[in-house]
């Protein structure tokens, strides 16, 4: 079945350690995304990618880093210089083609602090 | 640009009920509405999409888009407590990207 997947479901992050969250597509969608999802605040995006090689800044990206080196992987680091990671992280992937558009999401990575 | 304002606030109602649900948007270069709906813990699942106005029906579920008002809604008919989420609207503004509402969350009482 094709599909998004994050993983892992559950993450736990000590103070001042860099995690990276996994995410893989299987839809041979070109467009990738990360959001970030807290509690009243809807979906705030942190990344995307249009295409391999190349991605850009969304609305909070400071103390985030991506990859996109294959079409079917991008991976989110949460480095050390991002203050408050504790959330819900979304990642998705889209066409837009053919009279089909949307986002297609994975089931999310909760990430905690501790 | 892309301000999508939705009232993120709890609506709880009693099975069977209607549940009305609805955006608004301040961009008129926004092409397509989308509802998703997110189950607790989990990512969120494309629900409607719609792309003039008028009214798009798919079994229990009405999209409706006003493109002159700029309001669009969805409309849950004979509520189930399955149908208990939050249901986020999205609208695509171009460039692969989709603006998205805060989010509101559902509950049906059985």
């Amino acid at each position: 079945d094709g599909g998004i997947t994050q993983s892992p479901k559950y993450l736990f992050r000590k103070e001042g350690q860099n995690v990276t969250l996994s995410c893989e597509q299987n839809l041979n969608h070109d467009a990738m995304y990360w959001y970030r999802q807290d509690p009243g605040q809807g979906l705030r995006l942190i990344y995307y990618s249009q295409i391999v090689n190349d991605f850009q800044k969304g609305d909070i990206a400071e103390g985030y880093s991506v990859s996109r080196e294959k079409k079917e992987s991008f991976p989110l680091t949460v480095t050390s210089a991002q203050k408050n990671p504790t959330a819900f992280y979304l990642c998705a992937s889209s066409i837009w083609e053919g009279g089909n558009y949307g986002y297609t999401f994975g089931s999310g990575t909760r990430l905690t602090v501790v | 640009q892309k301000e999508v304002e939705q009232d993120p606030g709890p609506l709880s109602v009693p099975e069977g009920a209607i549940v009305s649900l609805n955006c608004t948007y301040s961009n008129s270069a926004f092409q397509y509405f989308m509802w998703y709906r997110q189950y607790s813990r989990k990512g969120p699942e494309l629900l409607m999409y719609t792309y003039s106005s008028g009214n798009k029906e798919d079994g229990r579920f009405t999209a409706q888009v006003d493109k002159s008002s700029k309001y669009i809604s969805l409309f849950i008919r004979d509520s189930q407590p399955s149908d208990s989420a939050t249901y986020l609207c999205a609208m695509y503004y171009g460039n692969n990207r989709l603006a998205f509402g805060k989010g509101n969350q559902v509950v049906v009482i059985p």
